[in-house]
């Protein structure tokens, strides 16, 4: 079926580096979601782009839409310990009326 | 806020049971959602419903029935349980907009022995 790529599956930081997670579609994306999942527990919305080109920012979260609207990225400046968890992104490729989840990218932040 | 519950947080079940997982949502939502997530694979759709008594298959539903008796309510089940079905399970509602987002239940982490 229709896939939507996420990169890196794993990342490893020192508190206070920055972090970039990168999701890409080979079809255009309606829309792209951002879910942050927190170690044993469940993924948990944080935002929604629509528009092409689109960046969204909630405080050192960064959220991007490519101008093709076939990628985005979540980029997190100064990362610190209560970012870690698995980052998911979720898009309709080629119009699908279904949500389709990257595999996630797993955070890990070193004190 | 948007409350999606799980019957269980955890269970462990015996190859060859029949096993039942409830999720109920508060927020009048038309669609449901479950998955499993398993290490490396990210979140799979087993099966999902747009209306009451309405239910499509998702990428993985082998193995897997559902039951959408009332709006609020969507059960999982898993007919005749097997050991490469221990996961977790995760249950999501989401209202009937488009580019609707999708609220989250706890999970059930499930263990077949």
């Amino acid at each position: 079926g229709q896939q939507v790529m996420q990169i890196p599956q794993y990342q490893h930081v020192q508190e206070g580096e920055d972090f970039t997670t990168y999701c890409n579609s080979s079809t255009t994306l309606s829309n792209i979601q951002w879910y942050k999942q927190r170690p044993g527990g469940h993924p948990v919305f944080l935002i929604q782009l629509v528009k092409s080109g689109e960046v969204k920012k909630q405080k050192r979260l960064t959220f991007q839409f490519g101008e093709a609207k076939k990628n985005s990225s979540l980029h997190i400046t100064a990362t610190q310990t209560t970012d870690v968890g698995t980052y998911f992104c979720a898009g309709r490729p080629g119009g699908s009326e279904k949500l389709v989840f990257g595999k996630g990218t797993k955070l890990t932040v070193n004190p | 806020d948007v409350k999606v519950t799980q019957s269980s947080r955890y269970l462990v079940k015996r190859t060859g049971e029949k096993v039942f997982l409830e999720c109920v949502q508060d927020m009048d939502h038309e669609n449901m959602f479950w998955y499993r997530q398993d290490p490396g694979l990210g979140l799979r759709l087993i099966y999902f419903s747009y209306d009451v008594k309405m239910k499509e298959k998702g990428d993985i539903p082998e193995g897997y029935s559902v039951s959408r008796e009332k709006k609020e309510r969507f059960s999982l089940i898993l007919e005749s349980a097997s050991t490469n079905q221990t996961s977790m399970y995760l249950c999501a509602s989401s209202s009937g907009a488009i580019r609707e987002t999708q609220y989250f239940g706890p999970g059930t982490r499930l263990l077949v022995l």
